[in-house]
């Protein structure tokens, strides 16, 4: 089956700085790659997605990478506040016949420092 | 409504006991699922209904059973759980296609004694 790994687990950055968080995964045929955002005691929020027919997606201060020959995306965040901390999860879809089979990898936790 | 609704939000229950968690979405979703997530770590998936049938099951042990009673709701039987079950259990739901977005519930804090 499919496997993500992400890196790092924990990220600390100054207010301001940007943020980089990398995933690989393993399934060549996984072709869709969310991002989810959880805050401490909430559910999982998307906050971009990405799919293999894209290289790059931007959505303001966040943007997302994919190579897909690779098999490594990433997670950009730009101009950190801290609103921003939180758990990040990288995911990938791999082929099934019945509904999205969502894999997350291990999480990271960001802390943006005033 | 882009809401999925769990309840109850928190349930502790005794390893004889036996208990059910709900799940609604009026989403229009044909997809959802179960998802079991411990302290820092990653949710893990447990169960997917497709089209109200079960499509996928994560060799769950059998003290969970699932339910999908009609396209809006998802329902987890609980019995005979041991203290290490303890954990936040996750609904979620999407369109049922391929790639597209899975809309999470806030979650039930479960503990067993």
């Amino acid at each position: 089956g499919e496997n993500v790994e992400q890196h790092p687990s924990t990220l600390s950055v100054q207010e301001g700085d940007s943020a980089v968080i990398k995933c690989t995964y393993s399934d060549s045929a996984s072709n869709y790659f969310p991002w989810y955002k959880q805050e401490l005691g909430k559910r999982p929020q998307l906050i971009i997605d990405i799919r293999s027919n894209v290289g790059e997606k931007k959505d303001q201060r966040i943007a997302v990478t994919l190579n897909k020959t690779a098999k490594h995306f990433s997670l950009h965040i730009t101009e950190t506040q801290p609103e921003d901390s939180a758990v990040y999860f990288c995911a990938a879809i791999p082929f099934t016949g019945g509904g999205n089979k969502l894999t997350f990898g291990t999480g990271t936790q960001l802390k943006v420092e005033l | 409504d882009t809401e999925v609704t769990q309840t109850p939000k928190h349930l502790v229950m005794g390893m004889t006991n036996k208990k059910s968690l709900k799940c609604e979405q009026h989403m229009g979703h044909r997809a959802m699922y179960w998802y079991k997530q411990k302290a820092k770590k990653p949710p893990e998936l447990m169960f997917v209904y497709s089209y109200e049938k079960l499509s996928i099951n994560e060799s769950v042990p059998s003290r969970f059973s699932p339910e999908c009673p009609n396209s809006s709701l998802l329902n987890l039987h609980l019995h005979a759980l041991q203290p290490e079950d303890s954990a936040l259990y996750l609904c979620a739901s999407s369109q049922g296609r391929r790639e597209t977005e899975a809309f999470f519930g806030q979650g039930t804090r479960l503990t067993v004694v």
